[in-house]
This record gives structure tokens, sequence and C-alpha cells, in this order.
């Protein structure tokens, strides 16, 4: 069974910084890229960050470009989200996504809430 | 970039067939995918390259992609159907992904 679990949300000034980080198990991990896709409260999903398998590949949103690093360790089953420069407009649930086959994420983990606010 | 744009809201009667649009220039040359959200819970996949199910997803859930326009089509609409409805697509122009706005699809 394919599981993804997000873990670091939580509570950060702005300006502060935060690492989110997404294990995966059920599947061969570093085969497979990945996306960190986020939801502000009441509002729509967006799109943040893809890494490709290999970590060869990646890109950002132009909202988090700059401010983000994303990155995996294919030996620990994990991707990461390093988040600097939070803004208050970062604040949502951060879900992680897998993509097997194409440009669509068949699995999704349940997410974290980052919460920005002074 | 790339904008693809969705109806804040659909309704419609059980038993009938609800019709989600998600417009965008030249959707028809892309792959669109579909995501069902309900409160609290996060997205599932309901349809992948424009009219493929994933397993466990309906039949009656079915997908089509021309133009300027996808349709996520679900018949024979039940309560259960009641939830948001995100299309998505990969742009490769600007190296991103894309979701649409979403849209609310209630079940009177």
């Amino acid at each position: 069974e394919v599981q993804l679990v997000e873990s670091g949300g939580g509570l950060v000034q702005p300006g502060g910084s935060l690492r989110l980080s997404c294990a995966a198990s059920g599947f061969i991990f570093s085969s497979y890229s990945m996306n960190w896709v986020r939801q502000a409260p009441g509002k729509g999903l967006e799109w943040v960050s893809y890494i490709s398998s290999s970590s060869f590949t990646i890109y950002y949103a132009d909202s988090v470009k700059g401010r983000f690093t994303i990155s995996r360790d294919n030996a620990k089953n994990s991707v990461y989200l390093q988040m600097n420069s939070l803004r208050d407009e970062d604040t949502a649930v951060y879900y992680c996504a897998s993509l097997f086959s194409g440009w669509y994420s068949e699995y999704w983990g349940q997410g974290t809430l980052v919460t920005v606010s002074s | 970039s790339y904008v693809l744009t969705q109806p804040p809201s659909v309704s419609v009667a059980p038993g009938q067939t609800a019709r989600i649009t998600c417009g965008g220039n030249n959707i028809g040359t892309k792959s669109v995918h579909w995501y069902q959200q309900k409160p609290g819970q996060a997205p599932v996949l309901v349809v992948y390259d424009d009219s493929d199910r994933p397993s466990g997803i309906p039949e009656r859930v079915s997908g089509s992609n021309s133009a300027n326009t996808a349709t996520l089509t679900i018949s024979r609409v039940e309560a259960g159907d009641e939830a948001d409805y995100y299309c998505q697509v990969w742009d490769s122009s600007s190296d991103h992904v894309v979701f649409g706005g979403g849209t609310k699809l209630t079940v009177l």
C-alpha cells in the first residue's frame, strides 16, 4: 500500500523558516518524481514544486522560487521542502504527491498545516 | 503563464448528469487530469490523460478534451459525489504544473 506522510508543519513568524518532510512507503521511491502542492484555507490547489527521481530536474512555482528548496533522499525514501523567508500568504496545508506515470499525482499525503503569523 | 478556468459551482439533482468544464488556450493539445476533493481530505485522482480512470473510479465518471475545453462528466450523480473538482495540466512552456481554480459540485 502506497503511503505518503508529511510532517514538519506548524506556526512560524513572517520571515522565518520551516522544513517539511514527506516519508514514502509502499513503492520504489527512488524511481519516481514527487510534487509539493499547497492549499490555503478555503482556497484551491496550488502547485509548489517538482523534483525528478534522481533530483536532476527541479521546478518551482513563481510564488516560491528563490525562497523554497525541494530535495530528496532516496536512501531514506523522503522528500523535503525547505521554506525560507515565509510570508503570510504561504499559510496553507502542504501536500506531497507522487508522479508515477505522467504529469499527474496518483497518491497524496494527508497534508501538514503551515501557519505564518506574528 | 497558462491559465485554466473552471466555473466556481455546478449544481445537479441526484440521478442527473453533471458536467464540469475546464477552459484553456488550446487545452486540447495537452493532457488533462481531474481530482476530487472532499472537505478535510486530500485530493483524489479521478481522471488522468483526458479520459482514463484510475482503478476504483466508477465508469459513470468520464472525461473529454477538445479545442479549448476539457470536460469532466459524472453520470447518475449521487450524494457522495458532492465535492470540489480540480483540473490540472503540465505546461511545458513554463515548466509548471497548473491547476484550475476548482468547481464545487452540489447535489441538490
